[in-house]
């Protein structure tokens, strides 16, 4: 059963416009939550994480979003730009229990068009 | 900044062969992990380990094991490498989740197995 979800595997975007990538998960465990950014032939890199006990965190152009009740989580990047084309992964953890095993979805591929 | 090392960027390799991928990390981190990254199935955990001599299985297990002699080096061996193999491998290494860490990955090894 997959636990973390991202629904869409790619999304286009015009280049100065809203990207906003969706992650929905199902384990209410989790409390923590990140996203990471992979570009080919790369190791993924963090980009920006969330705690359960927040619903918002900005960093420079991005801004993720965790709706609880929704168990749903958003990356926005504002304004896109060609370098941000990439693979988009959501990652979710519990922190209690001990557990250090990150939970990935399947990614949601970025483009964005000059 | 931590730093994850994998030996190789490229592997070719023959079915049956005995395959080694080799990664360092040099900031002492407890937590290890080997994913493999496939299209359209994201990020699958294979081993990972939360210390020395210690080992436990992923999802993915079968066909793989791994080898942790030191804290900072962790090994990922195909016993007999079969070409459902190919793949691109990914090592990454921990502090601890929860505390802005999230995981530090390798550029990854490209697999092919032919």
């Amino acid at each position: 059963d997959q636990q973390v979800k991202q629904n869409s595997p790619s999304l286009s975007v015009q280049e100065g416009r809203i990207s906003i990538l969706n992650c929905d998960y199902t384990n209410s465990m989790f409390d923590y939550f990140l996203w990471y950014k992979k570009y080919p032939a790369e190791g993924p890199t963090f980009l920006i994480s969330i705690s359960s006990i927040k619903d918002k965190n900005e960093d420079g152009r991005f801004t993720v979003f965790l709706n609880k009740s929704a168990k749903h989580l958003s990356l926005h990047i504002v304004p896109s730009q060609p370098g941000d084309s990439a693979v988009y992964f959501c990652a979710a953890s519990s922190t209690q229990g001990g557990s250090e095993k990150l939970v990935f979805g399947k990614g949601t591929k970025l483009t964005v068009n000059p | 900044d931590v730093k994850v090392t994998q030996s190789s960027r490229y592997l070719v390799k023959r079915t049956g062969e005995k395959v080694f991928l080799e990664c360092v990390q040099d900031m002492d981190h407890e937590n290890m992990f080997w994913y493999r990254q496939d299209p359209g199935l994201g990020l699958r955990l294979i081993y990972f380990s939360y210390d020395v001599k210690m080992k436990e299985k992923g999802d993915i297990p079968e066909g793989y094991s791994v080898s942790r002699e030191k804290k900072e080096r962790f090994s990922l061996i195909l016993e007999s490498a079969s070409t459902n193999q190919t793949s691109m491998y990914l090592c990454a290494s921990s502090f601890q989740v929860g505390t802005n860490y999230g995981y530090t990955f390798g550029s990854g090894t490209r697999l092919t197995v032919v």
